[in-house]
C-alpha cells in the first residue's frame, strides 16, 4: 500500500542552524502539507502546496520557513534559523485532490526535531 | 477562532465499548475526521462524517455528530488491545485545505 515517508525520523540541531526536513508523498498525489505537533500540544497546520506554489499557510509559517518540491518526488520543509520553540514533531501529508469532499490526507510518520 | 478539544486519556477493558469525545467551535466546519496514530506511525484516517449527517457507522466504529452542541464522538465497539493508540479528531471548513486537530485522546485497552 502506498505511503508517505519522511526522513530523518529524528533530527537534532543547534539553535540558529538551518534544517531541511524531507518527505516523499504518495506518487500520484497533487497536494502536499506540513503540520507540526509540539510535545503535549495540538497538531497544527503549517502550509499546503499545490502546483509548485503555496496554497494556504498559517501564521506559524513565517519567513523562517519555506517549502519546496525540488524534483518529482520530494517535498521539503526548510527552517532557516532554528529556535528552541521549533522543537516539535513535523508531519508531512499528501492528498490526491483538494476539491472533493472527502480529501483524505495521508500522513507520514513524522520527523522529531530537537533544537538545542 | 477555530478550536478543537478532546480529553487526553481514556482507559477501557478489552471487550468493552470506548467512546472518545470531541468538541469544536467553528460553525463552518463541513468535514469532520477521526485519525488514529499508533506508536512510530503516521496519522491514519479511520472515518469521517459530513456536517449534514448525524451518524455514520463503519463496522465497529460509530460516529455521532451533534451540530447544535458542536460535539463529535467516536464509539469503538468490542475494543481490542490493538485499538490502543492516540485518536485525533479534526475538522475542515469548506474552501480550505487545512485540518484543525485536537490534542488527541490516548486510548489504553486493558486485557
Amino acid at each position: 500500500e502506498p505511503e508517505v515517508t519522511q526522513t530523518p525520523s529524528h533530527q537534532v540541531t543547534q539553535m540558529g542552524q538551518e534544517v531541511i526536513l524531507r518527505c516523499v508523498p504518495i506518487s500520484n498525489h497533487l497536494y502536499f502539507y506540513w503540520y507540526r505537533q509540539i510535545l503535549g500540544q495540538k497538531v497544527e497546520f503549517l502550509v499546503s502546496f499545490y502546483n509548485n506554489e503555496i496554497s494556504e499557510k498559517s501564521e506559524i509559517f513565517d519567513d523562517q520557513f519555506s517549502v519546496e518540491r525540488p524534483d518529482g518526488s520530494n517535498f521539503t520543509l526548510k527552517i532557516r534559523s532554528t529556535k528552541l520553540e521549533d522543537s516539535a514533531m513535523y508531519f508531512c501529508a499528501s492528498s490526491a485532490l483538494a476539491g472533493d469532499p472527502y480529501n483524505e490526507q495521508f500522513f507520514g510518520p513524522g520527523t522529531r526535531l530537537t533544537v538545542l | 477562532g477555530e478550536d478543537v478539544e478532546q480529553s487526553l486519556f481514556l482507559s477501557v477493558r478489552e471487550g468493552d465499548s470506548s467512546v472518545i469525545n470531541c468538541t469544536y467551535t467553528d460553525s463552518s466546519s463541513t468535514y469532520l475526521y477521526w485519525y488514529k496514530q499508533e506508536p512510530g506511525a503516521g496519522l491514519q484516517l479511520l472515518t469521517y462524517i459530513f456536517s449534514n449527517m448525524d451518524m455514520k457507522q463503519d463496522q465497529r466504529l460509530t460516529v455521532l455528530l451533534n451540530k447544535k452542541d458542536k460535539h463529535l464522538s467516536l464509539r469503538i465497539a468490542d475494543t481490542q488491545t490493538g485499538d490502543s493508540a492516540i485518536y485525533f479528531c479534526a475538522e475542515r471548513a469548506s474552501g480550505t485545505y487545512k485540518y484543525i486537530f485536537g490534542t488527541g485522546t490516548r486510548l489504553k485497552v486493558l486485557a
